[in-house]
């Protein structure tokens, strides 16, 4: 079944040690999308890509970075994780950007510790 | 005033109830109307899409959309206790970078 695929499920890293995040996709989608989402909140976008082109939410802090070096993968580096940074991490592609919907990987749980 | 705002519950509902779930908008330029469940420690599910104003039912879910009043709705018909869940609603314009706008969703919880 063509899906989105996020390892690890569960990552545990301890303050201040850079972690990273990745995303797999089999759909084929131009759109990848990471979201951070906390506890009894909606998601919220911290960038996406439109094929190569990065995109960046203007309140992503300077700690979070993204690479997708190809169609098919994304990843999502913390440099220096605090403990506001923990939380489930969401990936996301879409087919187009022109209203298609989202399709979700099943999240990384991020604890700091 | 939030773009969309969506009662975080919990919603508590007997098996076999039925279930309406809701969300307001303020941006009229939202024309796709999407409907996510999301289960406890997964991501989330998407259960409706609908473009515009009207109805469309799958199953036992119906998606509603009011443009004039801004107001999308989602019912469950016979809920099931697996349909617990939290329930996000979702919406975006067409053109440009598509970026929806989410809900902070509802908790749903079906009780045997």
């Amino acid at each position: 079944d063509a899906m989105v695929i996020q390892n690890p499920r569960y990552q545990v890293t301890q303050f201040g040690k850079p972690v990273t995040l990745s995303c797999s996709q089999t759909l084929n989608h131009n759109v990848m999308y990471w979201y951070q989402q906390k506890s009894s909140q909606a998601p919220k976008l911290l960038f996406h890509y439109y094929d190569k082109d990065f995109n960046n939410e203007a309140d992503t802090p300077d700690n979070f970075q993204s690479r997708r070096p190809n169609t098919s993968f994304c990843f999502l580096d913390i440099r220096s994780p605090g403990l506001g940074d923990a939380a489930m991490y969401l990936c996301a592609t879409s087919l187009t950007g022109g209203g298609s919907p989202l399709h979700f990987g099943n999240g990384t749980r991020l604890t700091v510790t | 005033q939030k773009e969309v705002e969506q009662d975080p519950g919990p919603l508590s509902v007997p098996e076999g109830a039925i279930v309406s779930l809701n969300c307001t908008y303020s941006n009229s330029a939202f024309q796709y109307f999407m409907w996510y469940r999301q289960y406890s420690r997964k991501g989330p599910e998407l259960l409706m899409y609908t473009y515009s104003s009207g109805n469309k039912e799958d199953g036992r879910f119906t998606a509603q959309v009011d443009k004039s009043s801004k107001y999308i709705s989602l019912f469950i018909r016979d809920s099931q206790p697996s349909d617990s869940a939290t329930y996000l609603c979702a919406m975006g314009s067409r053109g440009g970078s598509y970026i929806p706008t989410f809900g902070r969703g509802t908790s749903l919880i079906v009780h045997p």
